[in-house]
């Protein structure tokens, strides 16, 4: 089945400074990637996905980027600011249905 | 509109006691998943469901665990009896559903403490 590895777990950042998250994902029939944000106590929330049959989605602050033949994707966030600090997970769902998610990177952003 | 609704959101109970969370779907959504997730842990899915059909329990325990979702809306899990390792935020989530992925849309999860 689908194993989705993610990396670092823990990563700290000065404010205004770029923040990357990268994963890893065993299953090539994987089409489907979504990133979730989730604050201390609350709901995970989806803040970019990306599908297979594009290399990079970008939504204002927030990048994502695909490579299918190394089978690994990552986010990118930009300026970052003291409010995205929470924990980041990527997920990828083969076939559309069993999203498998990676164990989470905290991100602390330092005023 | 209404997003995924949960309850209760925090659950107190002894070992060997059994619980039930309840969980209602954005209206719309045919498939409907209950994860579990640990401390410092992504989300474990433990049972997903298209329409009242349970489509994927293979991580489900069912020795103590059991789902229902009758008519295809709202779902409850239970556990009976339960253990200090089910100590855990358990998250409902729904999605449009097929033909393809679509984004799961979180509940606000049951924080369960197993005492």
């Amino acid at each position: 089945g689908e194993n989705v590895e993610q990396h670092p777990s823990t990563l700290s950042v000065q404010e205004g400074d770029s923040a990357v998250i990268k994963c890893t994902y065993s299953d090539s029939a994987s089409n489907y990637f979504p990133w979730y944000k989730q604050e201390l106590g609350k709901r995970p929330q989806l803040i970019i996905d990306i599908r297979s049959n594009v290399g990079e989605k970008k939504d204002q602050r927030i990048a994502v980027t695909l490579n299918k033949t190394a089978k690994h994707f990552s986010l990118h966030i930009t300026e970052t600011q003291p409010e995205d600090s929470a924990v980041y997970f990527c997920a990828a769902s083969p076939g559309g249905f069993k999203t498998i998610f990676g164990a989470g990177t905290r991100l602390f952003v330092k005023a | 509109e209404a997003g995924v609704v949960q309850s209760p959101r925090y659950k107190i109970i002894e070992k060997k006691q059994p619980v039930a969370f309840w969980c209602n779907p954005i209206s719309g959504h045919n498939t409907l998943y209950w994860y579990r997730q640990n401390l410092g842990q992504g989300p474990e899915l433990l049972i997903r469901y298209e329409n009242e059909e349970a489509v994927d329990d293979s991580q489900l325990p069912k020795d103590r665990f059991s789902a229902e979702r009758l008519k295809g809306v709202d779902s409850t899990l239970k556990i009976q009896p339960a253990e200090l390792g089910d100590s855990a935020v358990y998250l409902c989530a729904s999605s449009l559903g097929q033909p393809r992925a679509d984004t799961q849309y979180f509940g606000p999860g049951t924080r369960l403490t197993v005492l």
